[in-house]
């Protein structure tokens, strides 16, 4: 079975914090993908990767980086932590394009929920 | 991505089987529709997806209509463990390279009552 863990499920972090979410997958795949979900709002794509060292923003990048130095962990940063980031993070990931219909599986973490003082 | 409607919510006995539908009617033909569900405070868990033909797992079956505009997940013998948010989805490409988006819609809000 596909793993994919997070390092952690509640965070509380201050107003003007750094603060890193790391991912971590097992499956040797290629994608990896971070998204944020708020009520009402559904799930939004942050970034994703493709690659080692390869990032791609997704609709909502503001307010974030990313950083994929190894395949199998892709880490989100919030470089100054404010309170509308304030929600649950979803960490993502899927093999290469195999073909069909340019898309893959995606498997998901557990989320981490993060709160923002 | 090619819109997809479902109900809202809907409700099943347990030990029954669920039925959830999903319109996907501005699909097109090499677009394969994603069934995912979300349990409370859980991440989203992929179940099950199909291009035409009717699949199945251990987790569900998946039915879609021959005009392919429409689709029915069906869990078997729906648990309480069953009782979650379940997204029909029709992804396709979005950014540059071959990964799709996901969009998560509302989904339908499947309650399974003892």
């Amino acid at each position: 079975d596909v793993k994919v863990t997070q390092s952690s499920r509640y965070l509380v972090k201050r107003t003007g914090e750094k603060v890193f979410l790391e991912c971590v997958q097992d499956m040797d795949h290629e994608n990896m993908f971070w998204y944020r979900q708020d009520p009402g709002l559904g799930l939004r794509l942050i970034y994703f990767s493709y690659d080692v060292k390869m990032k791609e923003k997704g609709d909502i990048p503001e307010g974030y980086s990313v950083s994929r130095e190894k395949k199998e962990r892709f880490s989100l940063i919030l470089e100054s932590a404010s309170t509308n980031q304030t929600s649950m993070y979803l960490c993502a990931s899927s093999s290469e394009y195999s073909g069909r219909a340019g898309y893959d599986t995606q498997y998901f973490g557990p989320g981490t929920r993060l709160t923002v003082l | 991505d090619a819109k997809t409607t479902q109900p809202t919510s809907m409700d099943c006995a347990e030990g029954r089987a669920a039925n959830l539908p999903c319109n996907h009617s501005t699909i097109s033909g090499n677009e394969y529709v994603y069934w995912y569900r979300q349990i409370h405070s859980q991440g989203p868990q992929y179940i099950i997806h199909g291009l035409k033909n009717n699949e199945t797992n251990e987790m569900a079956s998946l039915i879609i209509t021959e005009d392919r505009k429409s689709s029915t997940l069906i869990l078997p013998h729906a648990t309480l463990r069953d009782t979650a948010v379940y997204y029909c989805i029709v992804p396709s490409p979005h950014y540059g390279g071959s990964q799709g988006n996901l969009i998560f819609g509302k989904g339908t809000k499947l309650s399974v009552k003892p």
